[in-house]
């Protein structure tokens, strides 16, 4: 059974800062892998998709990568700013057909 | 264009009590699904449809079952509530083809 951890499950950080979010899979034999963000209260926004066949995606300030070999992927989030407050969960996909398993989110604070 | 709508927002019922959660979409997608998030447990899938007229299970489907009303439209409904239901339950829709799943703002449900 796929299981999705993400690390840290929280993370605070000034304003400014450049930082890493991660996430491990262990069935490496995905179909693709994506990036969301839940603002509180709210529904779940899509930040970037990742192919299986693809290493990275970029999207503004943020770059996900994707190394299926060892299961692990990371969200680059450049210049932080308190607007990217949230929490970010990753979710992979096995194949074109099966349904999303998502890790529990790393919630991310900004501070001014 | 509205995208994903649910109703309604917030719900507390008694245990035993049955209701419907409801979930429409405007921009005619294929796909609907129905997640509930909880604590610890990230979110997991309910029930989904592929395409109107079609139902299937997910990883939690006990004590729930779902109506593909139309290709708009596709509710979940709890037939007698037990406090282990109380959880957010978010609906998403996605065009066959791309992947990105559209999510709404949740339904906050209490169950006492």
């Amino acid at each position: 059974k796929q299981e999705v951890t993400q690390i840290p499950a929280a993370l605070s950080v000034p304003e400014g800062e450049n930082l890493v979010l991660n996430c491990s899979f262990t069935d490496s034999a995905i179909y693709n892998l994506q990036w969301f963000r839940q603002d509180p209260g709210k529904g779940l926004t899509s930040l970037l998709l990742i192919q299986s066949s693809q290493r990275e995606q970029t999207s503004g300030r943020l770059n996900a990568s994707l190394d299926k070999s060892s299961g692990r992927s990371t969200l680059y989030i450049a210049a932080s700013q308190p607007g990217d407050s949230a929490t970010y969960l990753c979710a992979v996909k096995e194949t074109s057909g099966s349904r999303l398993t998502f890790g529990e989110g790393t919630q991310l604070t900004v501070n001014p | 264009n509205a995208g994903v709508t649910q109703t309604p927002k917030f719900q507390v019922l008694k245990t035993g009590q049955s209701m419907t959660l409801q979930c429409a979409q405007d921009m005619n997608h294929n796909s609907m699904y129905w997640y509930r998030q909880d604590p610890g447990m990230g979110l997991r899938l309910i029930y989904y449809s592929a395409s109107e007229g079609t139902t299937d299970k997910g990883e939690v489907p006990n004590g729930y079952n779902v109506s593909r009303l139309n290709k708009r439209e596709f509710s979940l409904r709890l037939e007698s509530a037990a406090p282990s239901q109380t959880s957010v339950y978010f609906c998403a829709s996605r065009l066959q083809g791309p992947d990105t799943q559209y999510f709404g703002p949740g339904t906050r449900l209490t169950v006492l």
